[in-house]
This record gives C-alpha cells, sequence and structure tokens, in this order.
C-alpha cells in the first residue's frame, strides 16, 4: 500500500520568511511519481510539481523549490521570502504505474502567511 | 485552452434521493479520475478511467456510487439513495497518458454535495 504522511498539518509564517513543507512517503515499487498540488481559499486544486522517482535533481522555479531524497523517501518543499498569497492548503502526492496511476494524498498542510 | 469543468458547483439534496455529478476533461486528455475531499477524511480517490479500458473501481466506497464515461471524454458520477455521510466535495481530473507514462492530473472546481 503506498502512503504519503505531511507531519505538519498547519503553519504559520511573516511574510518574506522561508518555510518548508515536509513529505514523506511509503511505497514498494521502484518507480513512482512525487506531486505538490496547492489549493488556494477559492478550492480548486493547482498542480504545481511532479517528480520521477528516477531522477532526483532538485527543481528550482522562483520561489519554490523542491528537494527530493530518495533515501529517506522524502519530497519535501520550501517557499523562499514568503508571501500572503502563498496562503493555501498544500498536498504532496505519489502514484505509480502499478498501483494504477490514482494519487494517494497526503493529509495536506495549511500554510498562512501574515502580513 | 479550456481546463476541466465541473457541475453543478453546489448540489443540496434530501437523504435517499439520487444525485449525478458531471465532468467535462481537458480536450485530448485520455485518463479521467475522480476523487472527494471531506473533512474527515482529506482526499480519496474513486474511479479512474483510461481510454477504452474497464475502469478501476477500487475506490468506490458502497455499490451505491458508479460512473460511467461516454465516448471516451464527459464523465458521470452517480450516487444513489444518498446518505448524510455522502456530504463532500467531489473533484474530478483528468491526464495525459500514455503507455508506461504518467503525467500530472489536472483538477477541476468540484462539485459541494450536500445530504440533508
Amino acid at each position: 500500500a503506498q502512503k504519503v504522511t505531511q507531519a505538519q498539518t498547519e503553519i504559520s509564517v511573516v511574510e518574506k520568511e522561508d518555510v518548508t513543507l515536509d513529505c514523506v512517503y511509503e511505497t514498494r515499487d521502484t518507480t513512482y511519481y512525487l506531486f505538490w498540488y496547492k489549493q488556494p481559499p477559492s478550492g480548486e486544486l493547482v498542480f504545481l510539481i511532479r517528480r520521477n522517482s528516477f531522477d532526483e535533481q532538485n527543481e528550482i522555479s522562483g520561489r519554490y523549490s523542491w528537494n527530493f531524497q530518495k533515501s529517506t523517501s522524502s519530497f519535501n518543499f520550501t517557499i523562499t521570502a514568503s508571501q500572503v498569497v502563498d496562503s493555501a492548503v498544500y498536498f504532496c502526492a505519489l502514484s505509480s504505474n502499478n498501483a494504477g496511476n490514482m494519487l494517494t494524498f497526503g493529509g495536506g498542510t495549511r500554510l498562512m502567511v501574515k502580513p | 485552452g479550456a481546463g476541466v469543468s465541473q457541475s453543478p458547483s453546489n448540489k443540496v439534496t434530501e437523504k435517499g434521493k439520487d444525485v449525478e455529478l458531471r465532468c467535462d476533461p481537458i480536450s485530448g486528455h485520455t485518463a479521467l479520475y475522480w476523487y472527494r475531499q471531506s473533512l474527515g477524511q482529506g482526499l480519496e480517490f474513486l474511479i479512474y478511467f483510461q481510454g477504452n479500458s474497464a475502469p478501476d473501481k477500487s475506490g468506490l466506497p458502497s455499490d451505491r456510487f458508479s460512473a460511467e464515461r461516454t465516448g471516451g471524454s464527459v464523465s458521470t458520477l452517480t450516487i444513489q439513495r444518498t446518505q448524510q455521510e455522502d456530504s463532500a466535495v467531489y473533484l474530478c481530473a483528468s491526464s495525459s497518458r500514455t503507455s508506461g507514462k504518467t503525467y500530472e492530473q489536472y483538477f477541476g472546481p468540484g462539485t459541494r454535495l450536500t445530504v440533508t
């Protein structure tokens, strides 16, 4: 069975602080995919990033960066210089071909960025 | 281009009634998924359609739930004899998928179902 754990249920920061959202996953598959989604107050899930299990390169996109470490089964997400518009619930998710390609989601981390 | 659309955006129904929820995936996407999001259970997978293959129904919580996908495009999720525990936001997602490759799923705005 696949499992995703986001231990931080809620994080509150002040604008311009850096913040890291943790994600730990479990899977028996050797080929799998990891995702991050953002769910702002409007409710729609917005895709942020997909990583393949065979590509451990970290990725940076503007103020966002992702650290994928197979050795610790983690896929952490860092927002640099946070802004109020980053306030949302962030979900980490996992899928694999052997498990039918559906997404297994973590419980989500609610990020509140205060001005 | 247009994203995933869902209708209705909100649905209030009485316990015991049947409901139908509709999803229009992104044009050209062969894979379509249904999930639901509720306070107690988080985001749960319900059912998955890929091309003309038989759907993966492994996430459906009971036989009151069913879904179909007509012509490889639009999908309808039907809940019969609704119960209060069915109250949730039902999310549809679609993705491109070719053999051996997995792509990101794009989600619709959801249908908020309230069973009174």
